[in-house]
């Protein structure tokens, strides 16, 4: 079946733009993450969706990140203002419910801000 | 002293090795453990979830021990398609966050 998808895959913006980033979870996943890898660095959380609960915010660097989920499915992680330092790739996972399920990882926004 | 902390390596074995790789973490009241993989500029996928009483898939063996707060990978048999980062994945008790190691990078060469 069709996996978590992420678009774009590469995003190349100059500093001080406004960026958007999409997931689109494995249908019938009620959980989903957003996460920042840079290089050398683990996975840091950013942000949770369980359902209709309000998000965990908890991870966000700065209120320059927001995110959203429509219709308990597709999510958009939004960078405002970019800073060099937002230069990672932005992982998005979905998990069939809230728990110890398996993450299920899309392929990554590569983001690189000039 | 970081929550999850793993040894960066790169850990580099020749095929048929064995290879052990331990991962700590300081917040006790952790419930949940993980490892994942990840390859290169790949996304991460789960290998295995960790049981207490450890637990073993084919050419790997998972264990935790919760006294000394670590769990650790053993791979046997080591073959060239193993070379890749191994992430320790660790979550508290109640909560829906979990906390990422650095990984740990396994290189087998023939």
């Amino acid at each position: 079946g069709a996996g978590v998808s992420q678009s774009p895959s590469n995003k190349v913006t100059e500093k001080g733009k406004d960026v958007e980033l999409r997931c689109d979870p494995i249908s019938g996943h009620t959980a989903l993450y957003w996460y920042r890898q840079s290089l050398g660095q683990g996975l840091e959380f950013l942000i949770y969706f369980q359902g209709n609960s309000a998000p965990d915010k908890s991870g966000l660097p700065s209120d320059r990140f927001s995110a959203e989920r429509t219709g308990g499915s597709v999510s958009t992680l939004t960078i405002q203002r970019t800073q060099q330092e937002d230069s990672a790739v932005y992982l998005c996972a979905s998990i069939l419910a809230g728990g110890d399920y398996e993450q299920y990882f899309g392929p990554g926004t590569r983001l690189t801000v000039t | 002293r970081k929550e999850v902390e793993q040894d960066p390596g790169p850990f580099n074995v020749p095929e048929g090795a064995t290879v052990a790789f331990n991962c700590t973490y300081s917040n006790s009241a952790s419930q949940s453990f993980f490892w994942y993989r990840q390859d290169c500029r790949k996304e991460p996928k789960l290998l295995m979830s960790v049981y207490s009483s450890g637990n073993e898939d084919g050419r790997f063996t998972a264990q935790l021990n919760r006294a000394s707060q670590y769990i650790s990978l053993l791979i046997r048999d080591s073959k060239l398609s193993d070379s890749a980062t191994y992430l320790c994945v660790v979550k508290p008790g109640g909560s829906y966050i979990p906390t990422f190691g650095r990984g740990t990078s396994l290189i087998v060469h023939p």
